[in-house]
């Protein structure tokens, strides 16, 4: 169990909608990190928040969105949603703003399906 | 921007025997670091090593090493005595230094035959 939760573990949902998926951070860790795995764009980095505040931002479609709380708990909001959209989407955390010396840990992934 | 390829989708190996997976990378960075996941059934990403690239030592972590071979830009992930437990995709990844993302390979699905 590498520390990092996050709900829900699977998601159905039909196309247009929107959904919120959440990531609770290790205990400590300041950075959250969101990545997507799809079979045909692999695992791409979505977005990096530390303690708050963004602070990188990848493949990121507009239609997607999060925020980090004062807690240090993420969300990502999916709007709009397409058939394309459904991926593993993963939260990882770490305790520095880089994850060059720490490990990143991930958690588990919430499965979208978009119908 | 960095590119990581995985040239083998997937590889087997006898339990017992020695496996090396291969990763090839791309960057123009001069500072950066790689790292192999794993990823069993259970979804799960996993650090399996690390490597810095301005360390000329190979890092090893137990059963699992890697040929990092900095002018080739290849790092490789060999395996010896494989375990049943070790059959999960595998992915090479890197990083530069200063940047907050990993960019991965697409994998490399390694089956364990008892």
């Amino acid at each position: 169990d590498s520390g990092v939760t996050q709900t829900p573990k699977h998601l159905i949902t039909a196309t247009g909608q929107r959904v919120t998926l959440r990531c609770s951070p290790r205990s400590g860790d300041l950075s959250v990190y969101w990545y997507q795995q799809s079979l045909d764009q692999g695992l791409q980095f979505l977005i990096q928040y530390y303690n708050g505040e963004e602070r990188a931002k990848g493949n990121i479609l507009e239609r997607f969105s999060a925020q980090q709380f004062p807690d240090l708990h993420s969300e990502l909001n999916l709007s709009s949603l397409e058939l394309g959209d459904s991926a593993l989407y993963f939260c990882a955390s770490s305790s520095r703003q880089s994850a060059t010396n720490e490990k990143l840990f991930f958690g588990s992934g919430t499965q979208l399906s978009v119908l | 921007a960095q590119t990581v390829t995985q040239s083998q989708p997937e590889m087997s190996v006898q339990e017992a025997e020695t496996v090396t997976l291969s990763c090839t990378y791309d960057t123009s960075e001069s500072d950066y670091y790689l790292f192999w996941y794993k990823q069993p059934p259970s979804r799960q990403m996993i650090l399996v090593i690390r490597q810095e690239a301005y360390k000329q030592q190979n890092a090893t972590e137990n059963r699992f090493s890697v040929n990092f071979q900095k002018a080739a830009k290849s790092f490789s992930l060999k395996i010896s005595d494989s375990q049943l437990g070790d059959a999960a995709m595998y992915f090479c990844a890197s990083k530069p230094q200063g940047a907050q993302k990993l960019v991965f390979g697409q994998g490399t699905r390694l089956t364990i035959n008892p």
